[in-house]
């Protein structure tokens, strides 16, 4: 199937600390979304992206699709300790299986206080 | 936002026991997923249907079996459970390329 790289694969920051991570891809994608898991739960959608060059902004979240359509990627501003977990981009490759999401393996968010 | 329901939440049973992973939503979307995971690994899907009676298994070979008699409705069953079907699973739902999770079901065959 596809590949999604997603990275860094883990985080460790002080709190009060931007942060940004990624996901690249060999294939075009004509969506991209970010999602937040916390331990035991199920993945929450941050970050829904549709066209080449979107900027989408959510509170404290702000995510980009890249104008190649083979990445994007996500920052959050002035991190707090609410925010550790693990967050996942997913894409929908062009031309792809319909509606059938590849997700990245995740970058894990310490945040310490 | 859809409001898409697991149960139980989490089930521990015996090896040979058949099971079945409830999921509902109230949103009326047509496509809905069945997602297994480790804790902390990625996400591999394993069952998906883009509406009733409509079924198709995903990337991840798994001896699981789903139906989707009904739009809200999309249940999960294992008829004979091993230590290796232990995992979280992720129902999801969506109308269109944006799909939206249930908080899951933590399984634990013994």
């Amino acid at each position: 199937g596809q590949q999604l790289n997603q990275s860094p694969q883990s985080m460790f920051i002080q709190e009060g600390e931007d942060v940004s991570m990624n996901c690249t891809s060999s294939s075009i994608f004509n969506t991209w979304l970010w999602y937040k898991q916390d331990p035991g739960e199920g993945p929450v959608l941050l970050i829904a992206l549709y066209k080449a060059g979107e900027l989408t902004s959510n509170g404290r979240l702000t995510a980009q699709f890249g104008i190649t359509r083979k990445d994007s990627f996500l920052n959050i501003s002035a991190s707090i300790p609410s925010d550790v977990g693990i967050y996942f981009c997913a894409g929908l490759v062009l031309g792809g299986s319909n509606y059938k999401l590849t997700f990245g393996k995740g970058t894990l968010l310490t945040v310490n206080p | 936002e859809a409001d898409i329901y697991q149960t139980p939440r989490y089930l521990v049973i015996g090896t040979g026991k058949k099971i079945t992973l409830e999921c509902s939503q109230t949103m009326g979307h047509d496509k809905m997923y069945w997602y297994q995971q480790d804790p902390g690994m990625e996400l591999h899907l394993i069952h998906y249907s883009y509406g009733v009676n409509s079924t198709e298994k995903g990337d991840l070979s798994s001896e699981s079996t789903v139906s989707r008699i009904r739009t809200e409705h999309f249940p999960l069953t294992l008829e004979s459970a091993r230590p290796s079907h232990t995992s979280q699973y992720l129902c999801a739902s969506g109308a269109g390329y944006t799909q939206y999770f249930g908080p899951g079901t933590r399984l634990t065959v013994l």
